[in-house]
């Protein structure tokens, strides 16, 4: 069974360049994580989607952080203008449902470097 | 707010040697626990997990982990370290929220064997 795919796996910009970062889920996993991993800290959750619709966004910085699942599949966490604190691991997640008996498969994640 | 702490950044341990990670957690209800595993460059991956039941929990490659509540800890444990083991640790709670569940990690262990 193939896992969660990332890409891309290293992006280097500049500060307040802009970056997007893709995901696809493993199949028939209706939820889908973002999370965002400071180096020297653990993850924390960005935003959560139950198919194509939002249940938790309330961590993400909505002022320049969008993310979207439009077919309730893939998905694409964009920032933008990025800002030297947001560099960081982008971990993509996923689970067959949203109780949490159900387990989360990580991607390998997205490591952005803003210069 | 739950939160969760791992009081040890980084442990050092013989190969053949026993393993205790430490982690403490603050939930006002019962606590949904979890140890996560991260390999260099890869993503996390699930050790164990405790919702209810027996407070001993068996996971993956040997590891275990006891739940005490009167301590509010759930360390993870291994009686016999193997080098491949060298990774960073990750102890995280549960929470469910309106429609979805969160996850909450501490800062991570960093293991390394010495063989």
């Amino acid at each position: 069974e193939a896992g969660v795919a990332q890409s891309p796996r290293y992006k280097i910009i500049e500060k307040r360049q802009s970056v997007a970062f893709w995901c696809n889920p493993i199949s028939g996993h209706a939820t889908l994580y973002w999370y965002q991993q400071i180096l020297g800290q653990g993850p924390k959750l960005l935003i959560q989607f139950q198919n194509n619709g939002v249940v938790d966004d309330s961590q993400l910085p909505k002022d320049r952080f969008s993310a979207e699942r439009l077919k309730g599949v893939d998905s694409t966490l964009k920032i933008q203008p990025a800002k030297l604190e947001d560099s960081a691991v982008y971990l993509c997640a996923s689970s067959l449902d949203a109780p949490l008996y159900n387990e989360q498969f990580f991607g390998p994640g997205t490591r952005l470097t803003v210069l | 707010a739950q939160s969760v702490t791992q009081p040890d950044i980084h442990i050092t341990v013989s190969e053949g040697a026993s393993l205790e990670l430490r982690c403490n957690y603050s939930y006002g209800a019962t606590p949904y626990l979890f140890w996560y595993v991260q390999s260099p460059g890869q993503g996390l991956q699930l050790l164990l997990k405790y919702f209810s039941g027996d407070t001993l929990v068996q996971g993956i490659k040997g590891f275990e982990a006891e739940f005490k509540r009167s301590q509010s800890s759930f360390n993870l444990r291994k009686p016999s370290v193997h080098w491949s083991d060298a990774a960073e640790y990750f102890c995280a709670v549960g929470e469910l929220t309106g429609g979805g569940n969160k996850l909450t990690f501490g800062t991570g262990t960093q293991l390394k064997v010495e063989l």
